[in-house]
């Protein structure tokens, strides 16, 4: 599993609320990425990191944000939860190696 | 731009049964390809990668430039490859990002 773990791993939370979603990695990749999940959607990227403070938008990042303050841990911010951030929410990895990427075992974020 | 394209959401088959999950890409270099499984509630892994050219649990994927396809097959399926199957792509510039396609859900009966 790469060293990678989410946190938490459900949450419900009503609309207009932040909520924080953590991923921590214990074996110091440079690359770490938040992606969605959503049926008939696939994967889709958030946002991404290259480094520690070191970030950049993806495909759907409108009201989310990001911070990585140690190479460690990636935080997803969701700064005022709507329902349609309701979704099943992976971290990555990237070795660089290979290129692929090694996933958490996600969240499952509820909005009500 | 990079794009993935699984034209099936459901493929449902027989035990015993060939199969073969279609995935199609646009992009204008030379593309990495990868093939991710997820099992029921499970986190994605990493099946194949078109540059490793390897079979894993049975399966394997060829990247056909001229058509511009890497399709994932398998002679005789299991019920127990009844999972997520997401096609992705790299491009050969720039950051490591994947494209993934929307997923094929693969279902073996028995």
């Amino acid at each position: 599993d790469a060293g990678i773990t989410q946190s938490p791993r459900h949450k419900v939370t009503e609309t207009g609320t932040p909520v924080t979603l953590r991923c921590h990695q214990t074996e110091n990749h440079r690359y770490m990425y938040w992606y969605r999940q959503d049926p008939g959607h696939g994967l889709r990227l958030i946002h991404y990191s290259y480094g520690v403070k070191d970030t950049d938008k993806g495909e759907v990042s409108d009201g989310y944000s990001v911070s990585r303050s140690k190479t460690e841990d990636f935080l997803l911010t969701l700064e005022s939860a709507t329902s349609s951030q309701t979704s099943v929410y992976f971290c990555a990895i990237s070795t660089g190696s290979l290129n692929e990427q090694y996933f958490g075992p996600g969240t499952r974020l509820t909005v009500t | 731009a990079q794009r993935v394209t699984q034209p099936e959401k459901l493929l449902s088959v027989f035990k015993g049964a060939p199969v073969e999950l279609k995935c199609n890409y646009s992009y204008s270099g030379s593309p990495e390809l990868f093939w991710y499984v997820q099992y029921s509630r499970q986190r994605l892994q990493l099946l194949l990668r078109h540059i490793s050219r390897e079979s894993i649990k049975g399966f394997t994927a060829d990247l056909n430039k001229g058509e511009t396809s890497f399709h994932l097959k398998k002679p005789f399926a299991q019920e127990e490859d009844s999972a997520m199957y997401y096609c992705a792509l790299k491009g050969n510039t720039g950051f490591q990002k994947l494209v993934f396609g929307t997923g094929t859900r693969l279902l073996v009966s028995p």
